[in-house]
C-alpha cells in the first residue's frame, strides 16, 4: 500500500545508546518531516527536508541528527539516548506544490530508561 | 514564527448530536493552509479536512465542516451527526506558503458518548 512507513514501531533504549529510526514514502514527495509527540501534547517539529540532500533543524532539533540521501528515505538517528527522548515520532511527508496536506506514518513509540 | 491554539484540551458530545471544535492560529503570512488531523487510539494522524486561505468557502467533507473566519484567524471544526468513531484526539494544523513547515496545535480530546 502506498504510504510513509516507519520502523520500528516500538523500541525500549538505555540511556547513551545509539538508534536509528526509519522512515521511507512511496509517493514520491519531495517533503519529509519528522515530529515528535510527547503524553498529551501536540506535536513538534524535529527535522524537516525539502528535496534529497536538503535538511534543516525544527523546534527541538537538539540530540537528533538527519540525512535525506534519497527522495524515498529520511532517517532519523538518535546518538545519545536520554530520557527526555521517551516520546512517540511520527515522519510524514508531503508534495511541494498543489496539495500540501501531509501524510503520516504509524508512529514510533520510543522508550529510553 | 507561526503559532496554533487549541483552547479546548477535552470535549464530549452525545452520539448523533453536533459538537465545534476551536482552533486559532498566528501567523503574518496572507496565503496558507490549514487542516484538521484526527488521532485515534492506534495513533496514526488522520487528515479530516483542509482549507486554502485563499478560498473564501468553507470546505466540508461529509459530516465534517469547517468555519474559515481569516480576519479573525480562526478555524473551527463541526462535527455534524457524531458517531463513537468519532472519539479521538483532534489537531488543528498550519501549513506555511512554501510548503515546509507544518505546526500543530496542542489538541483537543473528543468523546462521543453512546
Amino acid at each position: 500500500n502506498a504510504g510513509v512507513t516507519q520502523t520500528p514501531k516500538f523500541r525500549i533504549l538505555k540511556i547513551g545508546q545509539s538508534m536509528t529510526l526509519q522512515c521511507t514514502q512511496d509517493m514520491n514527495h519531495n517533503y519529509m518531516y519528522w515530529y515528535r509527540q510527547d503524553p498529551g501534547m501536540g506535536l513538534k517539529l524535529i527535522y524537516y527536508s525539502v528535496g534529497a540532500g536538503i535538511t534543516d533543524k525544527g523546534e527541538v532539533p537538539n540530540g537528533y541528527n538527519v540525512s535525506r540521501s534519497t527522495t524515498e528515505d529520511f532517517p532519523l538517528r538518535l546518538e545519545l539516548a536520554a530520557p527526555s527522548q521517551t516520546s512517540v515520532y511520527f515522519c510524514a511527508s508531503s508534495y511541494s506544490r498543489d496539495i500540501f496536506s501531509a501524510f503520516f506514518g504509524q508512529g514510533t513509540r520510543l522508550t529510553v530508561v | 514564527a507561526q503559532t496554533v491554539t487549541q483552547s479546548q484540551p477535552e470535549m464530549s458530545v452525545q452520539e448523533a448530536e453536533t459538537v465545534t471544535l476551536s482552533c486559532t492560529y498566528d501567523t503574518s503570512e496572507s496565503n496558507y493552509y490549514l487542516f484538521w488531523y484526527k488521532q485515534p487510539p492506534s495513533r496514526q494522524m488522520i487528515l479530516v479536512i483542509r482549507q486554502e486561505a485563499y478560498k473564501q468557502q468553507n470546505a466540508t467533507e461529509n459530516r465534517f465542516s469547517v468555519n474559515f473566519q481569516k480576519a479573525a484567524k480562526s478555524f473551527s471544526l463541526k462535527i455534524s451527526d457524531s458517531q463513537l468513531g468519532d472519539t479521538a484526539m483532534y489537531f488543528c494544523a498550519f501549513m506555511n506558503n512554501a510548503g515546509n513547515m507544518l505546526t500543530f496545535g496542542g489538541g483537543t480530546r473528543l468523546m462521543v458518548k453512546p
